[in-house]
């Protein structure tokens, strides 16, 4: 079965520095997966996909992540922190037959001025 | 403007009593899902729908009924049955095919007292 794991519930940085946060992923084939950002009682944004090609992918806000397949991972970076990045971020993983996304537990972050 | 659209946004009910919340959509697209989100599970999901007149349970489907009988609507039955409704719940649509991602409306906080 599929299954994401998101290992940090709450991480904390200080603006201007650099962010990583963790996604693990359970699926046998090539998944597709997907990093999405949540505001206080708002609905998930897209911040990137992955499909397939180059593992390194950009999305918008200056996120990037990274597929590696031999760790199963797809870690979401971003090289500095802004204020305004303070939010819960998802991970996603959705299989190549499409049907349903699962979600990782999300990781709220908060960033010190 | 396309998007998808949830209402109310605030939904107050007293415990024992059914209520359905409203999930429409204007992208035409053949898949949509219910979540429902609880602080530090992340997102769960109830049922999804990949074609009208038929929809599928997901991880956490008692107590919650649902219908497809348009394409654009998806509408989220919590019955008397489901012992703790209190919570965010947050309707999406996508394409079939797994290499796409799923758009997210602005969710219903449902409390029931």
């Amino acid at each position: 079965a599929q299954s994401v794991t998101q290992p940090d519930i709450h991480i904390t940085v200080s603006e201007g520095a650099s962010l990583e946060l963790r996604c693990n992923y359970s699926y046998g084939a090539t998944p597709y997966l997907f990093w999405y950002v949540q505001s206080p009682g708002q609905g998930l944004q897209l911040l990137l996909k992955y499909f397939s090609g180059d593992t390194l992918v950009q999305g918008i806000k200056g996120f990037e992540a990274e597929f590696k397949r031999s760790q199963s991972s797809f870690n979401l970076r971003k090289p500095s922190v802004h204020w305004s990045d303070a939010a819960e971020y998802f991970c996603a993983v959705r299989n190549n037959q499409g049907g349903k996304l699962i979600f990782g537990q999300g990781t709220e972050l908060s960033v010190k001025p | 403007d396309g998007g998808i659209t949830q209402s109310p946004k605030y939904l107050f009910r007293k415990e024992g009593q059914n209520v359905t919340l409203s999930c429409e959509q204007n992208l035409n697209h053949d898949a949509m899902y219910w979540y429902r989100q609880d602080p530090g599970q992340g997102l769960r999901l109830i049922y999804y729908s990949q074609i009208v007149n038929d929809f599928q349970k997901g991880d956490i489907a008692e107590g919650y009924s649902v219908s497809r009988e348009k394409k654009e609507s998806f509408p989220l039955t919590v019955t008397s049955a489901q012992k703790n409704p209190t919570a965010f719940y947050l309707c999406a649509s996508s394409e079939i095919q797994g290499n796409t991602e799923a758009f997210f409306g602005q969710g219903t906080r449902l409390t029931v007292v």
